[in-house]
């Protein structure tokens, strides 16, 4: 059975790094066609895909925050960890990591909420 | 990027219809590369559909996707009440990954 929790802070101040934890159990990142992707969801809006981390090394991210996000697994840890630099308020959102069966990403995090505010 | 617009924003129906949700791509789904997610307040998103027509596991037989290339379909027979919710498309054929805007279906 594949889960996967996110952890990290609630709330941040604008300007500061954002970093989120995703613990998974049920698979591995060693193992071929296996990915962990991020995913944001502002209130009431679509969900944005943010980046993701496959079995192969190859790591994707937004372009739309290239220059902002990274993605690092730590393969013996079972955790991937998302980190989002120079945090506004239009980053606020609920964070979701999700398992990715080949690029589909099948089973999602319950999600936490993350506010960006002084 | 392909970009997902999905059709109509909102449905009203009453149980045991059947509906038909739209999501059109801005270029070609590759491998059909698409799937249907179906959310309800406070939950994440839930597979419901991938590779445009494949059910996922434990997904009840009233769900069916179809479509190809550009234009995609979930339908959904028989309504249930715990159907209400919101219906996302998503394509990962293409880096980066996008969502439809989503469709409403309100049970009545």
């Amino acid at each position: 059975q594949i889960t996967l929790k996110e952890s990290g802070p609630t709330l941040v101040k604008p300007t500061q790094t954002l970093t989120l934890t995703c613990s998974f159990s049920g698979f591995s990142l060693s193992s071929p066609a296996e990915g962990v992707g991020w995913i944001r969801q502002p209130p009431a809006k679509a969900p944005e895909w943010l980046a993701f981390m496959y079995s192969d090394g190859n790591d994707y991210a937004s372009p739309y925050l290239k220059n902002r996000i990274t993605v690092a697994k730590d393969t013996s840890r079972n955790q991937v960890v998302l980190t989002l630099a120079n945090m506004d308020p239009g980053d606020t959102a609920t964070y979701y990591c999700a398992h990715g069966r080949g690029w589909l990403l099948d089973i999602w995090s319950q999600g936490t909420t993350v506010t960006v505010s002084s | 990027e392909i970009v997902l617009t999905q059709s109509p924003g909102t449905l009203s129906v009453s149980p045991g219809e059947r509906v038909t949700l739209s999501c059109r791509a801005s270029h070609i789904v590759g491998n059909n590369y698409l799937g249907w997610y179906h959310q309800t307040p406070g939950q994440a998103p839930r597979l419901l559909v991938f590779n445009g027509n494949n059910k996922d596991s434990g997904i009840p037989d009233r769900f069916r996707g179809g479509g190809s290339g550009t234009d995609f379909t979930l339908t959904i027979s028989g309504l249930e009440p715990e159907d209400s919710g919101i219906y996302y498309c998503s394509q990962y054929a293409l880096a980066p990954w996008t969502f439809g805007q989503g469709t409403k279906v309100e049970i009545k």
